[in-house]
């Protein structure tokens, strides 16, 4: 069963910095790509990142240059690093998959972790 | 702004038929991506209705159905139920934006 566990959410002043992990299990890490997603209270949905399995890595426009993907095959997790922390970053944030297998890609997500900016 | 427009509510009463529609561009929907449904309540991970356009993940019950045609898509919920009344999103890819798009959600009311 394909699992994604979010940790390193919590209450962090403005300006602050925080790592968000990501477990996952149940499939071949090594063989998926990996997204980091957030919803603020009340809003909808927003992408925000993804690294490939050969590292590669995309920003959604809106957090370039203060957000930071990375991943740790050995240990089948994938990070967010997110520093200059701001108001508007309250939220719950997902890491998700699209995990391909048997002819058909299925997305997997977290359950989210969240982050409050706040003083 | 969402790269992919939903309206913001539906209604329906109990029993009715329903439909979510989802309009996109050339660079996400109408370029053949796969388009997803999630149905989500508030503070929860979305929950996958919908992969690959049309294709229900099991347990997903049959009354939840959807299609795709050029850069558009829609979800029909048929039959609708009172535990039908949450928020509903669409989401695909976007090869100018190289991510994940999501529409900004419909609200499903019944009535």
């Amino acid at each position: 069963e394909v699992q994604l566990v979010e940790s390193g959410g919590g209450l962090v002043q403005p300006g602050g910095s925080l790592r968000l992990s990501c477990a996952a299990s149940g499939f071949t890490f090594t063989k998926s790509g990996m997204n980091w997603v957030r919803q603020a209270p009340g809003k909808g949905l927003e992408w925000l990142s993804y690294i490939s399995t050969s590292g590669a890595i995309n920003y959604a426009d809106s957090v370039k240059g203060r957000f930071t993907i990375s991943r740790d095959n050995a240990k089948n997790s994938v990070y967010l690093q997110i520093n200059s922390l701001r108001a508007e970053d309250t939220a719950l944030y997902f890491c998700a998959t699209l995990y391909c297998g048997g002819g058909r890609c299925v997305p997997y997500w977290g359950q989210g972790t969240l982050v409050t900016v706040s003083s | 702004q969402s790269v992919l427009t939903q309206p913001p509510s539906v209604s329906g009463a109990p029993g009715q038929r329903v439909t979510i529609s989802c309009t996109g561009s050339s660079s996400n929907i109408g370029a053949n991506y796969d388009v997803f449904w999630y149905q989500q309540l508030p503070g929860t991970a979305p929950k996958l209705l919908i992969f690959a356009n049309s294709n229900r993940p099991s347990g997903v019950p049959d009354r939840f159905s959807a299609s795709k045609s050029g850069t558009s898509a829609s979800l029909a919920i048929t039959g609708l139920e009172a535990e039908d009344e949450t928020d509903y999103y669409c989401q695909s890819y976007d090869s100018g934006l190289s991510g994940w798009v999501f529409g900004g959600g419909t609200k499903v009311t019944v009535l």
